[in-house]
């Protein structure tokens, strides 16, 4: 099983800050990564698919990075609705999600 | 518009079985692999189970397998997974959830486009 490690657990930052979340896999993926936002008591939301590419209705301060091993999710000029807990997956081997990353607004 | 609804969530004891649905719309259900993935409280998301659009081919976690069965009826738009033999670790939310492709290519497999809002399964005594 491919094991995905999200660092760092948490993340508290302001308004306007940008904040780099990183993704590592025990093994490569290739490009085969998606990233997700995930707000309390709601599902999922699909952001970035095949490591760099946003999905429809993404804002542009949302991007993806990275390939084999090692991937980013960089969010531009924080606002305080990107408050949310953020998933990786990776889908090259079967289907594994990393342990999230949990993102605070100031 | 896409929605996915699930059903059948509950309370059950452990070693029991239970039956979850989830109900497709907004789409040509047939032609897209779906999944169940579930979310423990407080806790991340696991991959359950996947099948394929045409129903040929189903993947399951080996947390749940021998246990767990994906299945779809394209004709009804519908996804179950039947659950046998529970065990506490199984409580958690499960969500269906849409693949953009209609399968896995061998375990080559997909992320997710859309999910439903989940339904919430609870073993205990």
């Amino acid at each position: 099983e491919i094991v995905l490690t999200q660092s760092p657990g948490t993340l508290s930052l302001s308004p306007g800050e940008r904040a780099t979340l990183s993704c590592r896999a025990s093994q490569s993926v290739s490009n085969y990564l998606a990233w997700y936002q995930q707000k309390p008591g709601q599902a999922p939301r699909l952001l970035i698919s095949g490591a760099s590419n946003r999905a429809t209705g993404i804002p542009d301060r949302f991007s993806g990075s990275g390939s084999g091993t090692d991937f980013t999710l960089t969010i531009s000029r924080l606002e305080p609705e990107d408050s949310a807990v953020y998933y990786c997956q990776q889908y090259d081997t079967l289907i594994t999600f990393g342990q999230g990353t949990r993102l605070e607004i100031k | 518009e896409v929605q996915l609804l699930e059903s059948g969530g509950g309370l059950v004891q452990p070693g029991g079985s239970l039956r979850l649905s989830c109900t497709a719309s907004g789409f040509t259900f047939s032609k897209y692999a779906v999944s169940w993935v579930r979310q423990t409280p407080g806790q991340g998301l696991e991959w359950v189970s996947a099948i394929s659009g045409s129903d040929d081919g189903t993947y399951h976690a080996d947390s749940v397998k021998g246990r767990f069965t994906i299945s779809r009826d394209n004709s009804k738009n519908t996804l179950y997974l039947q659950m046998n033999s529970l065990r506490a670790e199984d409580t958690a939310v499960y969500f269906c959830a849409k693949a953009p492709l209609g399968s896995c290519t061998n375990t080559r497999c997909y992320n997710f486009d859309y999910w439903g809002q989940g339904t919430r399964v609870t073993v205990s005594s």
